[in-house]
C-alpha cells in the first residue's frame, strides 16, 4: 500500500460547481497536511495547511482532515475557470524537525465556463 | 524578492552528457530540496539540504549529486545523463524565520529531456 493515495482524475466540472478532492494515507504518524495547487508548466504553490484533525476554511477553499479514517479532503465552492490546475496533497510527520513531505500524485481539475 | 529561481527552463541532453541545474533562493531559507516530477507520478525527493555544507539523500538520489556552499544556492548535478532522467525538476526551499519547515516554496522548474 502506498503511503499516500490520490485519485489522479482528470476531473471536469462546470463553473460554479462544488469540487471535492481527496487523499488517503497509511502512515498514522502524519500530523501536518497540505494542499498544493500547480498550474500547467508552473511550480506547485501552497494553498492550504492544516495540523491534525479538523477543518480549515480560507475563502472558497475548505480543508478537512479525519485522522481516524486517514482521509483528507479539499473542497472548492463556487469553482471558477481559474481554479483549473493540478491539486497535490502533501503530508509530513511533524513540523520543524521533520521537513520531508510525502506527496500524492495529484488530481487534474478542469473547471469549464 | 524573487523567491526561488531555477535555470535553465528547458534543456535537451544527449545520453552520457553532464549538466548542472541551478537553484537560488533569496528568502534566507535554511532548508532546500530537489524534486523530480514525472507525468502522473507526483513529486519525488532527490536530495535535500538543511543548511550550508549539509546535504542528504532523498527517495531517488541515484544519478545525481548536490552541493550547498551557501545558504542561497543549491545546484543539482547530473554526471552521466540517461533517458530515465527525462523529467521536470523542481527546487524548493522552506523555513521562514519563525515558521514551520513544512511550508515549501517551489521554483518554476527545469524541463529536461535526455535523448
Amino acid at each position: 500500500q502506498k503511503e499516500v493515495e490520490q485519485d489522479p482524475g482528470p476531473l471536469s466540472v462546470p463553473e460554479g460547481a462544488i469540487v471535492s478532492l481527496n487523499c488517503t494515507y497509511s502512515n498514522s504518524a502524519f500530523q501536518y497536511f497540505m494542499w498544493y495547487r500547480q498550474y500547467s508548466r508552473k511550480g506547485p504553490e501552497l494553498l492550504m495547511y492544516t495540523y491534525s484533525s479538523g477543518n480549515k476554511e480560507d475563502g472558497r477553499f475548505t480543508a478537512q482532515v479525519d485522522k481516524s479514517s486517514k482521509y483528507i479532503s479539499l473542497f472548492i465552492r463556487d469553482s471558477q475557470p481559474s481554479d483549473s490546475a493540478t491539486y497535490l496533497c502533501a503530508m509530513s510527520t511533524s513540523g520543524g524537525s521533520n521537513y520531508k513531505l510525502t506527496f500524492g500524485k495529484g488530481t487534474l481539475l478542469t473547471v469549464n465556463p | 524578492n524573487a523567491g526561488v529561481t531555477q535555470t535553465p527552463k528547458f534543456r535537451i541532453l544527449k545520453i552520457g552528457q553532464s549538466m548542472t541545474l541551478q537553484c537560488t533562493q533569496d528568502m534566507n531559507h535554511n532548508y532546500m530540496y530537489w524534486y523530480r516530477q514525472d507525468p502522473g507520478m507526483g513529486l519525488k525527493l532527490i536530495y535535500y539540504s538543511v543548511g550550508a555544507g549539509i546535504t542528504d539523500k532523498g527517495e531517488v538520489p541515484n544519478g545525481y549529486n548536490v552541493s550547498r556552499s551557501t545558504t542561497e544556492d543549491f545546484p543539482l548535478r547530473l554526471e552521466l545523463a540517461a533517458p530515465s532522467q527525462t523529467s521536470v525538476y523542481f527546487c524548493a526551499s522552506s523555513s521562514p524565520p519563525g515558521g514551520l519547515a513544512d511550508t515549501q516554496y517551489f521554483g518554476p522548474g527545469t524541463r529536461l529531456t535526455v535523448l
